[in-house]
C-alpha cells in the first residue's frame, strides 16, 4: 500500500529564509506526487504536481520540488519565504492508477516569523 | 467558473441527529470524494466514487453514508452512529486517473 510521511507538524522560518518541508512517500509503482496548500477554513489548492516528465517540478507562488527516487522524497522548497505562505501543507501519492484513491500525509503547518 | 461548492459552510446539529453536506461539481469529473480533517490527522477518507451508481468505502466510512445518482452531486449523510461527528469535511472531485484532486472550500459540522 502506497503511504506518505510528513517530517514535522510544525516548521517556523523567518520571513526572507528557505522554507523546507519534508515528504517521503512509500509506492510499489512509479508514484505520482502533489504537494498541496490550505489556507484556515478553507479547501485544499494545489501547488505541484510530479508526473514523471521531470525531477525537478516548479509549481505556484515560487515553490518547488524535487522527486529523489533514491531517497524515495518529494520536499517542498521555496527560496525566500513570505508572510503570505503562512499555512498547512500536504504532500500526497496517488494510488488512481489502480483504485482510485489518493493518500495524504498528516501536513505540515509553516509560521512565518516577522 | 467550473469548480466544487460544498454547502452550508457551517453546520450546527444536536447529538443523535442525521445531517447531509452537500457537494455538487461541474468540471465533468467522474470521480468524487470525501474526506474528513481533524487537527494533526491530516485527511481521511471517509467514500469515494468513480462513477455514477457506484461508490466504496474509505478509511472510516463508519457511521457515513453517501449516494452518487448524478454525475455533479455527491452528497454526505453523517448518521447518528458516528461517534465523534464533529470535524471539517471537504469534498473533491477528479477527472483523468493520476491528475490532482480539486476541493470545495469544506463544511464545519458541530454537533453538540
Amino acid at each position: 500500500a502506497q503511504s506518505v510521511t510528513q517530517l514535522g507538524s510544525h516548521v517556523s522560518v523567518s520571513e526572507g529564509a528557505l522554507v523546507l518541508l519534508r515528504c517521503n512517500y512509500s509506492s510499489s509503482v512509479p508514484p505520482y506526487l502533489f504537494w498541496y496548500v490550505q489556507y484556515p477554513n478553507q479547501g485544499l489548492q494545489l501547488l505541484l504536481k510530479y508526473t514523471s516528465a521531470a525531477t525537478l517540478v516548479k509549481g505556484i507562488n515560487g515553490f518547488e520540488a524535487e522527486f529523489k527516487k533514491s531517497e524515495t522524497s518529494f520536499h517542498l522548497t521555496k527560496p525566500s519565504a513570505h508572510m503570505s505562505d503562512a499555512a498547512e501543507y500536504f504532500c500526497a501519492v496517488s494510488d488512481r492508477g489502480r483504485d482510485d484513491k489518493i493518500i495524504f500525509g498528516k501536513g505540515t503547518r509553516l509560521h512565518i516569523l516577522p | 467558473d467550473g469548480g466544487i461548492t460544498q454547502s452550508p459552510k457551517y453546520l450546527f446539529r444536536k447529538e443523535g441527529q442525521n445531517v447531509t453536506l452537500s457537494c455538487e461539481q461541474n468540471l465533468n469529473h467522474d470521480a468524487m470524494y470525501w474526506y474528513r480533517q481533524d487537527p494533526g490527522q491530516g485527511l481521511r477518507l471517509i467514500y469515494y466514487s468513480q462513477i455514477v451508481n457506484d461508490f466504496q468505502k474509505g478509511d472510516i466510512a463508519e457511521g457515513y453514508s453517501v449516494s452518487r445518482e448524478k454525475k455533479e452531486s455527491f452528497p454526505l449523510t453523517v448518521t447518528s452512529a458516528q461517534k465523534n461527528p464533529t470535524a471539517f469535511y471537504l469534498c473533491a472531485s477528479g477527472g483523468q486517473p493520476n491528475s490532482p484532486l480539486h476541493f470545495g472550500n469544506g463544511t464545519r459540522l458541530t454537533v453538540t
